[in-house]
């Protein structure tokens, strides 16, 4: 099936950096989510992205729906420390695309105070 | 999260006794799902609907069904549970919006398969 490429894997950082992070595919989505997931919890929807070159913010965090529809980007500003958690992209697969999403493999996000 | 509710949120089972993960939304919506989620791997589809009566399975569905009698609910049963199936599973549901869709999570089962 279709598979995300999320990277980096893993990054260590100091309060106030800020943080970039990415996803790609070798299938065109038409949209795009970006989740948050905190220990013990559900992901959480951040942002969602439906046009190919759409940029949307959400507080500190901003997100680009790349041209090729083949890939997006998720900023944070000026982190803090509970930016702390697992970041995942995701889309939509096969023809009802609501129903079902396929997530890249996070990005642990660790923020020293 | 809201209006994803799963149960229970803790479960021990030994290997070849059956189980049921409950999961019930009060959004109206059509489309549910249901996710496991593994070490070091992004969540992935066990089974999911796009309408009571409809189902259909996802990237890993063997050792495992689901039914939707309603629209609110979409129960996973775990046939007879085996070590492999330890996991974190989260039930999900979304609506077609015209212009996307967005899914939303429970907050997931832990189920420990001894």
């Amino acid at each position: 099936g279709q598979q995300l490429n999320q990277s980096p894997q893993s990054m260590f950082i100091q309060e106030g950096e800020d943080v970039s992070m990415n996803c790609t595919s070798s299938s065109i989505f038409n949209t795009w989510l970006w989740y948050k997931q905190d220990p013990g919890e559900g992901p959480v929807l951040l942002i969602a992205l439906y046009k190919a070159g759409e940029l949307t913010s959400n507080g500190r965090l901003t997100a680009q729906f790349g041209i090729t529809r083949k890939d997006s980007f998720l900023n944070i500003s000026a982190s803090i420390p509970s930016d702390v958690g697992i970041y995942f992209c995701a889309g939509p697969v096969g023809e009802t695309s609501g129903s079902r999403l396929t997530f890249g493999e996070g990005t642990q996000l660790t923020v020293n105070p | 999260n809201a209006g994803v509710t799963q149960t229970p949120k803790f479960q021990v089972l030994k290997t070849g006794q059956s189980m049921t993960l409950q999961c019930a939304q009060d959004m109206n919506h059509e489309y549910m799902s249901w996710y496991r989620q593994d070490p070091g791997m992004g969540l992935r589809l066990i089974h999911y609907s796009v309408g009571a009566g409809i189902t259909d399975q996802g990237e890993v569905p063997n050792g495992y069904n689901v039914s939707r009698s309603t629209t609110e609910d979409f129960p996973l049963r775990l046939l007879s549970a085996a070590p492999s199936q330890t996991s974190v599973y989260f039930c999900a549901s979304s609506y077609f919006t015209g212009s996307g869709n967005t899914i939303y999570f429970g907050e997931g089962s832990w189920l420990t398969v001894v």
